[in-house]
């Protein structure tokens, strides 16, 4: 059970807006940056979004985070057959174990 | 450009300790503001973080594995070493190792994000 809840699935049409939701807490979320990683089929995780809403040199503006209270949100627009890949977010947790990196479950996105 | 590579068994008993080295090149450990970073991920499932070295030797590690695991780095080597006692099978992942940058300061103190990764390693831990 990962501390980031995300869906397990999110589907679209090439051309169509999709939005991957993260909900965490007040020790990850809800006081610390999201980040936002790409991992395509059989290959290492990508950074496509860092503190919240910044996108990495290279990353399409396509791609855009956001965050609200202790939830998170990657938006992703004119959809893509080539975003089809699974989205995971993070964030640091601050709870009383001390600092640590939490991730989400990931999001598998599919591009019909 | 910074370049991350694992290395270390593809294969460990259980109860064996489990050494992983993570040789990079592109960036110094010395360097203000710079961390090296462990991931894992079992097949089929999601990213698990590990531990993290800053470049002060500063470290932090996962709660929930805290008791096993042990980063070290060497920064004439440009290596960072991770031992993971007491392997089980349920910790049969590929295994990344990533570069770590600095965010700034939230709650959670300095914050650390992982924008280069190496291919990872696949350690499969069975008897």
């Amino acid at each position: 059970q990962s501390v980031l809840t995300q869906p397990p699935s999110a589907s679209g049409t090439p051309g169509q807006r999709v939005t991957i939701s993260c909900s965490g807490s007040s020790s990850n979320i809800g006081s610390n940056y999201v980040y936002w990683y790409q991992q395509l089929p059989g290959t290492a995780p990508k950074l496509l979004i860092y503190r919240n809403n910044q996108r990495p040199s290279g990353v399409p503006d396509r791609f855009s985070g956001s965050k609200s209270g202790t939830s998170a949100s990657l938006a992703i627009s004119g959809l893509r057959s080539e975003d089809e890949a699974d989205y995971y977010c993070a964030a640091w947790d601050d709870s009383l174990s001390g600092p640590h990196v939490v991730f989400g479950g990931g999001t598998k996105l599919t591009v019909l | 450009q910074i370049t991350l590579k694992e290395s270390g068994p593809t294969l460990v008993k259980p109860t064996q300790t489990l050494t992983l080295t993570c040789t990079f090149s592109g960036f110094s450990l010395s360097t203000s503001g710079v961390g090296v970073g462990w991931i894992r991920q079992p097949p089929g499932k999601a990213l698990e973080w590990l531990a993290l070295i800053y470049w002060n030797d500063d470290k932090r590690y996962s709660p929930s594995l805290k008791s096993r695991l042990t980063i070290t780095k060497d920064t004439s080597k440009n290596q960072v070493v991770l031992t993971m006692t007491n392997m089980d099978p349920v910790d049969t992942a590929t295994y990344y190792c990533a570069h770590g940058t600095d965010a700034g300061i939230a709650a959670a103190g300095t914050q650390y994000y992982f924008d280069y990764w190496g291919q990872g390693t696949l350690v499969t831990v069975s008897s």
